[in-house]
C-alpha cells in the first residue's frame, strides 16, 4: 500500500520566493497533519484537517504560512514570502479517524531558504 | 504544562544491551502516549503506544513502562540491535486537544555491533 507521499523531497530557494509543499495522504484517511521539524524546536504541529476542513491552525507560525486541502487526496502548505528561518523539514501525516489512531508520516520535504 | 521532557539526548548501547529512554510530562489530562522511531531521511513511524490505564505494554523487544503518579513513561529496548539505531520520540496527547500530539525532543540511539 502506498504511504503518505510528499513532494518535492528537497527544495532550495531564495528568500522572498513562494514555496509550495504538497502531500497526498493515505487513501481513506480522514485526518491530515502538517508538522515542521528543526533542531531547535523539534517536531511541531502546524495545522491539521478533518475531512478536508482545517480544525486547528494554532501552530502556524505567522500569516506567511497557509495550508489548504481542496479534496481528500491532496493538501498544500504554502509559504509566501519565504525567509531563511523557515528552513526545516516539513512532514505531512495522515490517520484514519478515532482518537489515538496512529499517524502515518511521509518522508518529508527538506526546505532550504537561502 | 504542555511540554514533554525527554532524556537522554543521545544514547550509545552495545549490541544485546538494554536501551532505556525516559519521558516526563506535567499535563494530567494527557491520556495517550505513543513512541515514534525515525531513521535518517525518513518520517517518524509509530513504534508502540500506551494509555494510562495500564502500567506496561510490551511488543516484541519494545516495552513501555508507565508511572501515572510520577507522570513518567519510558521505552525499553531489550536485546538492542544495530538496526535499532535511530532517533526515538515520545509524545503525548489529551482528550481535550484531540489529535494534537506533543513530541519530546528526541533521543538519538546508536547500537554498536
Amino acid at each position: 500500500d502506498a504511504g503518505v507521499i510528499q513532494s518535492p523531497r528537497h527544495e532550495v530557494t531564495e528568500m522572498g520566493q513562494e514555496v509550495t509543499l504538497r502531500c497526498k495522504p493515505i487513501s481513506g484517511h480522514d485526518y491530515l497533519f502538517w508538522y515542521r521539524q528543526t533542531m531547535m524546536r523539534g517536531l511541531e504541529l502546524l495545522i491539521y484537517f478533518n475531512n478536508n476542513v482545517p480544525i486547528d491552525d494554532s501552530g502556524m507560525p505567522e500569516d506567511r504560512f497557509s495550508a489548504k486541502m481542496p479534496n481528500a487526496s491532496f493538501s498544500t502548505l504554502k509559504i509566501q514570502p519565504s525567509e531563511p528561518r523557515d528552513s526545516a523539514v516539513y512532514f505531512c501525516a495522515s490517520s484514519m479517524g478515532g482518537k489515538g489512531q496512529p499517524q502515518h508520516f511521509g518522508d518529508g520535504t527538506r526546505l532550504s531558504i537561502l | 504544562q504542555q511540554q514533554v521532557k525527554q532524556s537522554p539526548q543521545s544514547l550509545i548501547v552495545q549490541k544485546g544491551g538494554i536501551s532505556i529512554i525516559n519521558c516526563a510530562y506535567e499535563n494530567t489530562a494527557f491520556d495517550y502516549f505513543p513512541w515514534y522511531q525515525q531513521f535518517p531521511g525518513k518520517g517518524p513511524a509509530l513504534l508502540i503506544a500506551i494509555r494510562p490505564d495500564v502500567s506496561e505494554k510490551k511488543e516484541g523487544r519494545f516495552t513501555i513502562s508507565f508511572n501515572k503518579s510520577a507522570k513518567q513513561f519510558s521505552l525499553h529496548i531489550m536485546d538492542s540491535q544495530p538496526g535499532d539505531s535511530a532517533t526515538y520520540f515520545c509524545a503525548a496527547s489529551s482528550m481535550d486537544s484531540s489529535y494534537k500530539l506533543i513530541f519530546g525532543s528526541g533521543t538519538r540511539l546508536l547500537v554498536r555491533p
